[in-house]
């Protein structure tokens, strides 16, 4: 079974450039989610999302990032204008959620080192 | 916001030694992960845990979910060189759409 793919793997640039991640999930997921994981901390969730729907942005900063999730498979996450603390490593997770059941295992990708000089 | 702290952030053992992380939430969880990254990876799933004392054990590997239901613990037995990486609890309130709060971290460095 492949697992979550994303792209690229590396990306350098100069804060107030523009950047997007794309992400793959497992084949079936319905759960995609986006984190943020700075050096030295544990992922933080930026976004949640239930096929193509947002379940939850609430840490999403919203006047710099996007996100969308076309169709309910693959997924972008857009940040413009970038800053310097942005610089972190953007995973990208999928699950399967079964309603009413216990929290399913998350399968993360690779992730994106992103660099902001 | 909910909060989860793992003590200690870092851990040297010998390899044969034992080592424990602790994962203590400010809130109450409806159910906790456990997950390994090793350096310059991705973290990985390790187990969950949904009951109130809950124990399960994986080869070296035994978790613990507390009674209340806020706090957990990883203790590996007789660490080895594989053991290295950063031990990442994750815990989420009630309902399947509640997010996943990731705790600290503790680095586990292991040396022959």
């Amino acid at each position: 079974e492949a697992g979550v793919a994303q792209s690229p793997r590396y990306k350098i640039i100069e804060k107030r450039q523009s950047v997007a991640f794309w992400c793959n999930p497992i084949s079936g997921h319905a759960t995609l989610y986006w984190y943020q994981q700075i050096l030295g901390q544990g992922p933080k969730l930026l976004i949640q999302f239930q096929n193509n729907g947002v379940v939850d942005d609430s840490q999403l900063p919203k006047d710099r990032f996007s996100a969308e999730r076309l169709k309910g498979v693959d997924s972008t996450l857009k940040i413009q204008p970038a800053k310097l603390e942005d610089s972190a490593v953007y995973l990208c997770a999928s699950s399967l959620v079964a309603a009413g059941g216990p929290r399913k295992t998350q399968y993360f990708g690779p992730g994106t080192r992103l660099l902001v000089l | 916001g909910q909060q989860v702290m793992q003590i200690p952030q870092y851990q040297h053992v010998q390899e044969g030694e034992d080592f424990t992380t602790y994962c203590n939430s400010s809130t109450t969880l409806s159910n906790i992960q456990w997950y390994k990254q090793r350096p310059g990876g991705h973290p990985v799933f390790l187990i969950q845990l949904v009951k109130s004392g809950e124990v399960k054990k994986q080869k070296r590997l035994t978790f613990q979910f507390g009674e209340a239901k806020k706090n957990s613990s990883l203790h590996i037995t007789a660490t080895q060189t594989t053991d290295v990486g950063t031990y990442f609890c994750a815990g989420s309130g009630a309902g399947t759409a509640s997010k996943l709060t990731f705790g600290t971290g503790t680095r586990l460095q292991v040396t022959l």
